[in-house]
């Protein structure tokens, strides 16, 4: 089992739709969870960290569930900007030291 | 605040020829660094990350090397490229190994 796991998509919705991305992840001691936003040809950008009671920013809610070891990435009433590479990210205690480790991404594309 | 340079933009380099991408961070102490390789339509793969100067950890045996001269200096070197090679070369920085990494805006290296 991959240490941390996104579906590709890509997602296509329409404007003003509500889409949402999960990213699951295999270590059941991590503690540190973010979601990135990527756009084509660029470097990621953090988007939110994911707290353990879950967290809004806007239009962006995001969601930890420990027992079954996942995260959500919820986006209301989406926009054409939104479209974009979301990354998950997670840490994991390697060799006595902590790291984060990536998913690849899930792709949203918004259509007006 | 805290930036983080890389240069350079976009690199265009012959099979066997050495590689040498610079990182550094503005505005932080003591910073943890790491270098990504995202190939194209991938996701991000950690090489190095270092805790400290002259300290470095490799992730991926390859032919790629890491060095930390300075605090807030991370260069990502190799003696001879390979076509592989090719990607998107990404340098982070995070105030420790748990928190937020944040992205500089990458080499695009292409090995012909």
């Amino acid at each position: 089992r991959k240490e941390v796991e996104q579906d590709p998509g890509p997602f296509n919705v329409p404007e003003g739709a509500t889409v949402a991305f999960n990213c699951t992840y295999s270590n059941s001691a991590s503690q540190s969870f973010f979601w990135y936003r990527q756009d084509c040809r660029k470097e990621p950008k953090l988007l939110m960290s994911v707290y353990s009671s879950g967290n809004e920013d806007g239009r962006f809610t995001a969601q930890l569930n420990r027992a079954s070891q996942y995260i959500s990435l919820l986006i209301r009433d989406s926009k054409l900007s939104d479209s974009a590479t979301y990354l998950c990210a997670v840490n994991f205690n390697s060799g006595g030291y902590q790291k984060v480790t990536f998913g690849t991404g899930t792709k949203l594309q918004v259509i007006p | 605040s805290q930036t983080i340079h890389q240069w350079p933009a976009t690199l265009v380099q012959p099979v066997g020829s050495p590689l040498s991408l610079e990182c550094t961070v503005e505005g932080t102490s003591n910073p943890n660094l790491y270098w990504y390789r995202q190939a194209a339509g991938r996701g991000l793969q950690l090489l190095f990350y270092s805790v400290g100067i002259g300290q470095i950890s490799s992730e991926v045996p390859q032919n790629l090397s890491a060095s930390r001269p300075q605090d807030r200096q991370f260069i990502l070197s190799s003696k001879k490229l390979l076509l592989s090679d090719s990607g998107f070369y990404l340098c982070a920085w995070s105030p420790g190994s748990t928190d937020t990494q944040y992205f500089g805006p990458g080499t695009r290296l292409t090995v012909l």
